[in-house]
């Protein structure tokens, strides 16, 4: 059982360059998630897709951009990496409404030097 | 005022002992509420979910809800140094995406 399956889950990028996280689930889920998670700021949610074929923007969507590729695939794309942009990546889905429980990945962990 | 507080701890205690982790709200709109562990490096695992006042017991796990208070708690019975891990609260809404608390990093000492 997969469940939400995030790639890489390490990678260290330069100031500039840029980047795309993958992430898929097999569940069936219409609704999926990127968070990103800092020491002392918990969870903040960066984008999100309600359904396939729409996405929006969450908490902290500046820097980053989104593709709903299809129901299974989700991904986030950071154009100009920035050292702010250190943190660990979280992919999550849910099945139904959005506040229904979402299930999560195991992460990116994305070093910008 | 936030809308979900979550003391970070860290709360160390021994094997055997009774855990209670906590949150507070502050939207009464809430009607969901969640508990996730999340070891280290890993992503956050759904541990209960509930959405009506009072408790629910899974196992050595207990959920209590108290939405007069708006107050949420977790209970770990005979803690287990395997239980070491961060644990978050979450809250749903009528609209909109998951709230969620900044966690309680826990460990139990052999």
């Amino acid at each position: 059982n997969a469940g939400v399956t995030q790639t890489p889950k390490f990678q260290v990028l330069k100031t500039g360059q840029s980047m795309t996280l993958q992430c898929a689930q097999d569940m069936n889920h219409n609704s999926m998630y990127w968070y990103r998670q800092d020491p002392g700021m918990g969870l903040r949610l960066i984008y999100y897709s309600a359904s396939e074929g729409t996405t929006d923007k969450g908490e902290v969507p500046n820097g980053y951009n989104v593709s709903r590729l299809n129901k299974r695939e989700f991904s986030l794309r950071l154009e100009s990496a920035a050292p702010s942009q250190t943190s660990v990546y979280f992919c999550a889905s849910s099945g139904g409404q959005l506040n229904q429980p979402q299930h999560f990945g195991d992460g990116t962990r994305l070093s910008i030097l | 005022q936030k809308e979900v507080e979550q003391d970070p701890g860290p709360l160390s205690v021994p094997e055997g002992a009774i855990v209670s982790l906590n949150c507070t709200y502050s939207n009464s709109a809430f009607q969901y509420f969640m508990w996730y562990r999340q070891y280290s490096r890993k992503g956050p695992e759904l541990l209960m979910y509930t959405y009506s006042s009072g408790n629910k017991e899974d196992g050595r796990f207990t959920a209590q809800v108290d939405k007069s208070s708006k107050y949420i708690s977790l209970f770990i019975r005979d803690s287990q140094p395997s239980d070491s891990a961060t644990y978050l609260c979450a809250y749903g809404g009528s609209q909109g995406n998951l709230i969620f608390g900044k966690g309680t990093k826990l460990s139990v000492k052999p």
